[in-house]
This record gives structure tokens, sequence and C-alpha cells, in this order.
């Protein structure tokens, strides 16, 4: 099946500050990458998306970037305020209809 | 609209106990999963159904068991639960699947201790 890797594990920034998250993932069928985020206690929730047919996807300040030569992805968020604090995972596909996740980065943003 | 709705919300076991829980999504979604989540670990699939009266295994589904009666319904099952299946389950629906651009929408999840 597909394997995700995601780095870094942890991240902190400044209020205001740009924060960048990275995925590779290993299976070439893989044509859906979507981002979730999660906060404490919580579930899982989207917050963007990008298809294989697509290189860049924004949406205010998030946005995603997808290099399919050389398999990774990742997820750039600008301006961060505090309330960005949270878990976010990256996720493929491998061609199918299953959710391959990585294994998430925990985002500090300090006020 | 509820959205997908997991119960129970906690649940603590004894080894060898047995339970189900239940997963319930009110979006006529065709597609239901069930991962796991623990520290470290990301998600990570157990079971999936593409449709009402279909189940598949996924990366981690030794000790589980899964059943679509009815299309909005998805449960799982744990026959002898033990130590190892501590952890933070979560239910998640999808219109068309991953395949089609389809995200998965997730439950609240359910916490399971098992001693």
């Amino acid at each position: 099946g597909e394997n995700v890797e995601q780095h870094p594990s942890t991240l902190s920034v400044q209020e205001g500050d740009s924060a960048v998250i990275k995925c590779t993932y290993s299976d070439s069928a893989s044509n859906y990458f979507p981002w979730y985020k999660q906060e404490l206690g919580k579930r899982p929730q989207l917050i963007i998306d990008i298809r294989s047919n697509v290189g860049e996807k924004k949406d205010q300040r998030i946005a995603v970037t997808l290099n399919k030569t050389a398999k990774h992805f990742s997820l750039h968020i600008t301006e961060t305020q505090p309330e960005d604090s949270a878990v976010y995972f990256c996720a493929a596909n491998g061609g199918a209809n299953n959710l391959f996740f990585g294994t998430g980065t925990r985002l500090t943003v300090i006020p | 609209n509820a959205g997908v709705t997991q119960t129970p919300k906690f649940r603590v076991l004894k080894t060898g106990q047995s339970m189900t829980l239940l997963c319930a999504q009110d979006m006529n979604h065709e597609y239901m999963y069930w991962y796991r989540q623990d520290p470290g670990m990301g998600l990570r699939l157990i079971h999936y159904s593409v449709g009402e009266g279909t189940t598949a295994k996924g990366e981690v589904p030794d000790g589980y068991n899964v059943s679509r009666l009815k299309k909005q319904n998805f449960l799982l099952g744990l026959e002898s639960a033990a130590p190892s299946q501590t952890s933070v389950y979560f239910c998640a629906s999808s219109l068309t699947g991953a395949q089609h651009g389809s995200p998965l929408h997730f439950g609240n999840g359910t916490r399971l201790t098992v001693t």
C-alpha cells in the first residue's frame, strides 16, 4: 500500500510568520492529496485538498503544492494565528478510494 | 444534518471482552471507513466498505470485524479485546471515494481503553 511520510513532527512559529509542512508519498498511482487539521480532542477536519492534475491550490491563508515527479506535496500557512495551532495530517490515496495518512505535525503558533 | 455520528464516545473494557462500535451517517455516502489513531502513528485504516453489504480489509485489520448491513451504518466489532487495541477510533464516510477526489468526513471518535 501507499506510504506517506510527513515532516516535521513538531513546528513552532511566531504569530504572523509562515509555516510549511512537507509530505512524501511512495505510490505514483496516488491522485488525491488532502490535508486535515485536528484540534485537541476533536475530529480531523479537511482544510484543503489537491488532485494530481493541479500543481498548486490556494484558499485564503493556506496553500498546497504538489510535485508529482518528486512525489512530494506541501502545506503552506501564511500569517499564522494562534487558532492555527493544531495537529495537521497529510494523506494520499494510493490510486484507490482509501486514504493513507502521514504521522502528523503538531503546529504551535506563539502569540 | 448530523453528519457522521459515533457511539459510544468512551468505553473501558477488560482483556477478553467484546464490544461493538456503531457509526451512522446521514449524508447518503457510499464509502465508510474505520481508522484508529495512536500517538505518533497518525490514522491507520482498519476496515472499509464501498457500499451496502460490502467490507474490505485495511492496513491493520487483525482483531477486528465489520459489517455494513445498511448503507447508513458501519459497525466495528472487537471479539476479544486486547490492551494493544487501546486507541481512539474514528469512523469516516465519503460520497464517492478518494480516487474521485471525494473527501472523508470524520465522526467525533470513540476513546477505547482495554485493561
